[in-house]
């Protein structure tokens, strides 16, 4: 079965411009996830999906980032405008949540740098 | 929220040995531990997971503890290979199903 697929693999952009990721969840997955990991740290949370709904967007810097999953499949994460801390890779992972099984699939990421 | 420690942040080996990787967690209500091993330039990858239930699990040469009452968790793998060398992260799911990430471990092992 074909993975999380994720774009671009890298962007590097100006800070106060503004940049979009892409998602393609593994097939039947309800459950999307987008987190970012700064260099030497483990993912943080920024937004989940349980099919177009968000179930969570606690830390996600609502003034600058947005986040949808129109139909809940593909899933988009915007930053407008973005700032040096902005860098990092941004992951997307999905699960199919049954009642015993929720494991997380990741995809590869989007290395963003911000100059 | 749900904070979870991981120990140590780097740790070498050489080939052959075991290594052993520590988490503490400090939700007591956190039902689900998986342990992910990311590769430069890939996203983390899910070797071994182990649910609240379960003290231990084991996978070949890859194996993890839990202790509930400790709120901690270690993964422990045996007859390492360089191919083992990667980033490893704990984690741990809540109640209301959100992951939170130790810091990871950087695992080198030495032919």
């Amino acid at each position: 079965e074909a993975g999380v697929a994720q774009s671009p693999r890298y962007k590097i952009i100006e800070k106060r411009q503004s940049v979009a990721f892409w998602c393609n969840p593994i097939s039947g997955h309800a459950t999307l996830y987008w987190y970012q990991q700064i260099l030497g740290q483990g993912p943080k949370l920024l937004i989940q999906f349980q099919n177009n709904g968000v179930v969570d967007d606690s830390q996600l810097p609502k003034d600058r980032f947005s986040a949808e999953r129109l139909k809940g499949v593909d899933s988009t994460l915007k930053i407008q405008p973005a700032k040096l801390e902005d860098s990092a890779v941004y992951l997307c992972a999905s699960s199919y949540r049954g009642v015993s099984y929720n494991e997380q699939f990741f995809g590869p990421g989007t290395r963003l740098t911000v100059l | 929220g749900e904070n979870v420690e991981q120990h140590p942040s780097t740790l070498s080996v050489q080939e052959g040995d075991s290594a052993v990787i520590k988490c503490t967690y400090s939700d007591s209500a956190s039902n689900y531990f998986p342990w992910y091993k990311q590769e430069l330039g890939k996203g983390p990858q899910l070797i071994i997971d182990i649910r609240s239930n379960v003290g231990e699990k084991k996978d070949q040469r890859i194996a993890v503890t839990l202790n509930k009452t400790a709120k901690h968790f270690s993964l422990h793998i045996t007859e390492t290979q360089p191919e083992d060398s990667a980033v490893y992260f704990c984690a741990a799911e809540d109640t209301g199903n959100q992951f939170y990430f130790g810091t990871g471990t950087s695992l080198t092992v030495i032919p």
